[in-house]
């Protein structure tokens, strides 16, 4: 099992439509949770970071955290052309000496279509 | 104008040779790190250093090294022992080991070509 893990795509939405991306981590410890965003030939950008259940709402992004079920996702309302990039789900490792290290997932490829 | 840059943009290296790659930041940040990414993949962490003067293995380290005798400057060495070294390298910075702090910003990266 990968320790985290996307949801593959590449995903495929309608402009205006609402994308959601899903990633699923195994260290049950984790206790930060970032996505970003990378544009093809880019670094990653950050888009939202969570660290409490439940959800967090920035603009057009809410980001989902359920700890119980180990989950987080991130949904783009409205999603406009220039949301397509490859989307990056990152865990920070439990403390210790780990403390620092994020793990990230595959990423999911997004392409809004007009 | 705070930020993490990197030099060079892009890099090409003949087989049995060391590279540096450097990375710089003026956001004060105590921790410093080191990934590759493979196309369609994500990121793998090689170093990263919490202070100054440490630094500890990611999951990749064979074949690199890394130095960090200022606070703003973590550069990485590509040595010939690394059999694969063509992909992109990215830097990142982060405040403290505090949990709101342990956000990383990454710089623009560097793109190394094997030839």
């Amino acid at each position: 099992q990968k320790e985290v893990e996307q949801n593959s795509g590449p995903l495929s939405v309608p402009e205006g439509a609402i994308a959601s991306l899903n990633c699923t981590y195994s260290d049950r410890g984790s206790q930060s949770f970032f996505w970003y965003r990378q544009y093809s030939g880019k670094s990653p950008e950050l888009i939202m970071s969570i660290y409490s259940n439940g959800d967090k709402e920035d603009g057009r992004f809410t980001a989902q955290l359920n700890k119980a079920s180990q989950y987080v996702s991130l949904l783009i309302r409205d999603s406009q052309p220039s949301d397509s990039a490859t989307y990056l789900c990152a865990v920070n490792r439990a403390g210790g000496t780990s403390y620092g290290k994020l793990t990230f997932g595959q990423g999911t490829i997004l392409t809004v279509h007009p | 104008d705070g930020g993490i840059t990197q030099s060079p943009k892009y890099l090409f290296r003949k087989e049995g040779q060391n590279v540096t790659l450097s990375c710089e930041q003026n956001l004060n940040h105590d921790a410093m790190y080191w990934y590759r990414q493979d196309p369609g993949q994500g990121l793998r962490l090689i170093y990263y250093s919490q202070i100054v003067n440490d630094f500890q293995k990611g999951d990749i380290a064979e074949g690199y090294s890394v130095s960090r005798e200022k606070k703003e400057s973590f550069p990485l060495t590509v040595t010939s022992a690394q059999k694969n070294p063509t992909a992109f390298y990215l830097c990142a910075s982060s405040a403290t080991g505090t949990q709101t702090g342990d956000t990383q910003y990454f710089g623009p990266g560097t793109r190394l070509t094997v030839l």
